[in-house]
């Protein structure tokens, strides 16, 4: 069964940078793009961009560039998401998707989810 | 870009119906049939039950549907039960090749 496994909470300071990773079993990892999204407590999804994980290939809203580096390990099947630059506004659980519908092709909507990362950002 | 505008909370009893709405524009909802549905117990991360406007994934019920009228999408929940208590998005893709999603609503089964 596809499984997506993500990182640990992590307590970060302003102007730190942190990194979540998020593991994919149980699928072909090459073949689907893997997003990544966020949300901030008591609030909605927020969606941050996607990763080719074959190509190394990424996207990312405008809100997020320059601040925002997706990439992917192949040999350990695995995604990861980097954040700079935190600030407290970024506190948020951080979610990494993918659906398997279709091999390489990029789709709007998400099957299978991590169990998402908490990300504090607090002095 | 501004959120799809979702109706802060909604309620019913177990066994009607209700109707949730989802209001976008042009660029987005009323432009594309990539509108999709989630649903988001407290605690754990959303599951999908709407894509492409109307489809269902295999193993949700068919008691939730999903259409669009112009800029406007809805999710219909049949025979409202006690477990779909939960938040519920919709999101769409956009005319800046993004995803954006609706501040959510919270459906409480009375």
């Amino acid at each position: 069964q596809v499984q997506l496994v993500q990182s640990g909470a992590e307590v970060k300071k302003p102007g730190a940078s942190v990194k979540v990773s998020c593991k994919a079993s149980g699928y072909s990892f090459t073949g689907y793009y893997i997003h990544w999204l966020r949300q901030a407590p008591g609030q909605g999804l927020e969606w941050m961009g996607w990763i080719n994980p074959n190509s190394g290939t990424t996207r990312y809203t405008q809100q997020f560039q320059g601040r925002v580096t997706m990439t992917s390990d192949t040999s350990v099947s695995s995604a990861y998401m980097e954040l700079s630059r935190l600030r407290s506004a970024d506190t948020a659980v951080y979610y990494c998707a993918t659906i398997t519908m279709f091999r390489g092709v990029i789709l709007p909507y998400f099957e299978y989810w991590g169990q998402g990362a908490l990300v504090t950002v607090s002095s | 870009q501004s959120a799809l505008t979702q109706p802060a909370s909604v309620s019913g009893a177990p066994g009607q119906s209700i109707t949730l709405s989802c209001t976008g524009t042009g660029r987005d909802v009323g432009g594309y049939n990539y509108v999709s549905w989630y649903q988001q117990h407290p605690g754990t991360a959303p599951k999908l039950i709407i894509y492409d406007v109307t489809n269902r994934p295999s193993g949700v019920s068919n008691r939730f549907s999903g259409s669009k009228s112009g800029d406007t999408a809805s999710l219909t929940i049949s025979g409202l039960q006690a477990g779909d208590e939960a938040d519920y998005y919709c999101s769409s893709y956009t005319s800046r090749n993004t995803l954006l999603f609706g501040g959510g609503t919270k459906l409480t089964v009375l």
